[in-house]
């Protein structure tokens, strides 16, 4: 079956460390996108991914870091700078990079919390 | 710009219909609508793209107004399964596929 697997389901951080969600796509989708949702909030932009070993910016990188070093991989790392990670993380793909019209699909996501 | 999305929450009984906007003040190029269930992934329900264009999915329909940069989701004859949390995201003619999210709607469908 085709899609997107995110691990861990639940993360549990101490402040000071870092910590790596993980995205993996079997969809051979272009473009990947991570999210973070807030309790009653829309989706905000971390990083995206058009293409291997291209990565840019969202609306919310500060704390993050990303790489794109397979096409089926698109790994966040959330870092000990991001003061406030607790949070859902959702990692999407999408079929065609460069374009507003193709679906986004979205993983099952990763609940992290500060401890 | 984050589109805004109206009501914020609204609760039906089975069988009644339901309206969901979107408005944004930046030109839209496409529209993307998602539910979404407490803790699980958002589920894509269409697209819409400028020009006006109505689609539909069983009883689910949605509009797209590009003069208005509104898109409107209609829900007729409500369903229990309807309950979750709708998303619009709106995307430009940039040659990136970002969207920008709504900030949700909240349906509640009881029986």
């Amino acid at each position: 079956d085709g899609g997107i697997t995110q691990s861990p389901k639940y993360l549990f951080r101490k402040e000071g460390q870092n910590v790596t969600l993980s995205c993996e796509q079997n969809l051979n989708h272009d473009a990947m996108y991570w999210y973070r949702q807030d309790p009653g909030q829309g989706l905000r932009l971390i990083y995206y991914s058009q293409i291997v070993n291209d990565f840019q910016k969202g609306d919310i990188a500060e704390g993050y870091s990303v790489s794109r070093e397979k096409k089926e991989s698109f790994p966040l790392t959330v870092t000990s700078a991001q003061k406030n990670p607790t949070a859902f993380y959702l990692c999407a793909s999408q079929k065609r990079a460069g374009g507003s019209t193709d679906t986004q699909y979205f993983g099952p996501g990763t609940r992290l919390t500060v401890l | 710009q984050q589109p805004v999305q109206s009501p914020q929450a609204v609760i039906l009984r089975e069988g009644e219909d339901a309206v969901i906007n979107c408005s944004s003040s930046k030109a839209l190029y496409s529209v993307h609508w998602y539910r979404q269930k407490h803790g699980e992934a958002p589920v894509f329900l269409m697209i819409l793209l400028k020009g006006g264009e109505q689609k539909g999915h069983d009883k689910i329909s949605a509009s797209f107004n590009e003069k208005k940069q509104q898109s409107s989701l209609y829900l007729t004859a409500s369903q229990l399964s309807y309950s979750g949390t709708y998303f619009c995201g709106t995307g430009g003619s940039s040659n990136t596929g970002k969207l920008i999210f709504g900030q949700g709607t909240t349906l509640q469908v009881k029986p």
